[in-house]
């Protein structure tokens, strides 16, 4: 597609439960990011791929939060034991290289944990 | 670690009135500052940039100047429109430009 793809759109899950928040990047994008945007606040960073290696995982708030992109290009979010406080919307965002070039968002994954 | 503090919302202008969004910065090194905005139902859309001091980056009639001697890089508009409504974020990318750090975001409201 043209631009970044993520799925689902809206989820909602019950406390406890394992939630996969998928992201497509825009074809040949090198770079791939993950962000965490609370309701009313702006977006903080979560990991960061450079092809199929995660160079940056320093945001993750637990070991709850695993990502991957294992062939370079989709990349999944999972959050195990799902908690209230994991509700927001999960965003993720594609660049053409390291560095300070224009980074592309999807329009986010919305997670309700109830 | 970097921060970025943006003025609080929310902002209710009139059409054509002239808008200024407040936002500055601490960073370490040289940071390439950003403005995206968000509207309603839709991801976030890179904005302008600025890469280095007294750089301004522009789009849409939307202005910024990065102010290495303020730390700041304000967003300003001339004559806003009503299709300008959004929620628009200030943000910083470290000097390696692995990660942007955001402000948390100020809604714009215009009225006709």
């Amino acid at each position: 597609g043209a631009g970044v793809s993520q799925s689902p759109r809206y989820k909602v899950a019950k406390r406890g439960q394992d939630v996969a928040l998928r992201c497509d990047p825009i074809s040949g994008h090198v770079s791939l990011f993950w962000y965490q945007q609370a309701l009313g606040q702006g977006p903080e960073f979560l990991t960061y791929f450079q092809n199929e290696a995660q160079l940056d995982k320093s945001g993750l708030p637990s070991d709850r939060f695993f990502a991957e992109r294992p062939e370079g290009s989709v990349s999944t979010l999972k959050i195990q034991r799902t908690q209230q406080e994991d509700s927001a919307v999960y965003l993720c965002a594609s660049s053409t290289r390291q560095g300070p070039g224009t980074i592309y968002f999807g329009e986010g994954s919305w997670l309700t944990v109830v | 670690g970097n921060s970025v503090t943006q003025m609080e919302g929310p902002v209710t202008l009139s059409e054509e009135a002239f808008l200024t969004i407040n936002c500055t910065y601490t960073a370490t090194g040289y940071p390439s500052l950003f403005w995206y905005v968000q509207y309603p139902g839709e991801g976030l859309q890179l904005l302008l940039k600025a890469t280095k001091a007294d750089d301004k980056g522009s789009n849409k009639g939307f202005e910024a100047t990065y102010r290495k001697e303020t730390t700041s890089f304000h967003l300003e508009k001339g004559s806003v429109q009503v299709s300008d409504s959004a929620v628009y974020f200030c943000a910083l990318s470290s000097s390696s430009g692995s990660r942007l750090t955001f402000g948390e975001g100020t809604q714009l409201t215009v009225n006709p």
